[in-house]
């Protein structure tokens, strides 16, 4: 079993709908979990943390399940810009400042 | 604002050549990353520092080095570059003691070996 696994997509979405994804892992250990933004030709960055408790920002919402090690990704009133890769990532063991990255979810937005 | 810059975004080499990939960052981070991200396989860690002349092997070591003298600086060798190294090279850096964190990429380099 991959550490982290994501799947790959494409996720074809109408602007204005709502989109969700899923990425599980192995590591039961793990402490520290992330969703990174990705446009095509660019560089990852960092879309949130994920926290126990969940997290929102604006349209978007991270959940973390720890019994069925998995976090989400809620994208709510989708928008033409939303469209990109989106990848999660997950450290190790407490205090392990390494990530491994899923391989990503692609997401394009139809108008 | 975070700066992590890297030396070259596209890069042409011939198989066995000595291939010297650069990272700089601005931010004082102790944490540095390199990448290689390929599609289907996405982002998979070569070598990790967390401080000056400090390393880590990542998940895909073999055929790379890493050299870091200086905090901000972070570079990845390719002692006899191959084929099968063509690939998107990203540097990353981040904090210590974030458990991860927030790590800042580079824009990358696009490194082709013939």
């Amino acid at each position: 079993r991959k550490e982290v696994e994501q799947d790959p997509g494409p996720f074809n979405v109408p602007e204005g709908a709502t989109v969700a994804f899923n990425c599980t892992y192995s590591n039961s250990a793990s402490q520290s979990f992330f969703w990174y933004r990705q446009d095509c030709r660019k560089e990852p960055k960092l879309l949130m943390s994920v926290y126990s408790s969940g997290n929102e920002d604006g349209r978007f919402t991270a959940q973390l399940n720890r019994a069925s090690q998995y976090i989400s990704l809620l994208i709510r009133d989708s928008k033409l810009s939303d469209s990109a890769t989106y990848l999660c990532a997950v450290n190790g063991n407490f205090g392990n400042e390494k990530l491994t990255f899923g391989t990503g979810t692609r997401l394009t937005i139809i108008p | 604002d975070v700066k992590v810059t890297q030396s070259s975004r596209y890069l042409v080499k011939r198989t066995g050549e000595k291939v010297f990939l650069e990272c700089v960052q601005d931010m004082d981070h102790e944490n540095m990353f390199w990448y290689r991200q390929d599609p289907g396989l996405g982002l998979r860690l070569i070598y990790f520092s967390y401080d000056v002349k400090m390393k880590e092997k990542g998940d895909i070591p073999e055929g790379y080095s890493v050299s870091r003298e200086k905090k901000e600086r972070f570079s990845l060798i390719l002692e006899s570059a191959s084929t099968n190294q063509t690939s998107m090279y990203l540097c990353a850096s981040s904090f210590w003691g974030t458990g991860g964190g927030e790590q800042y990429f580079g824009p990358g380099t696009r490194l082709t070996v013939t």
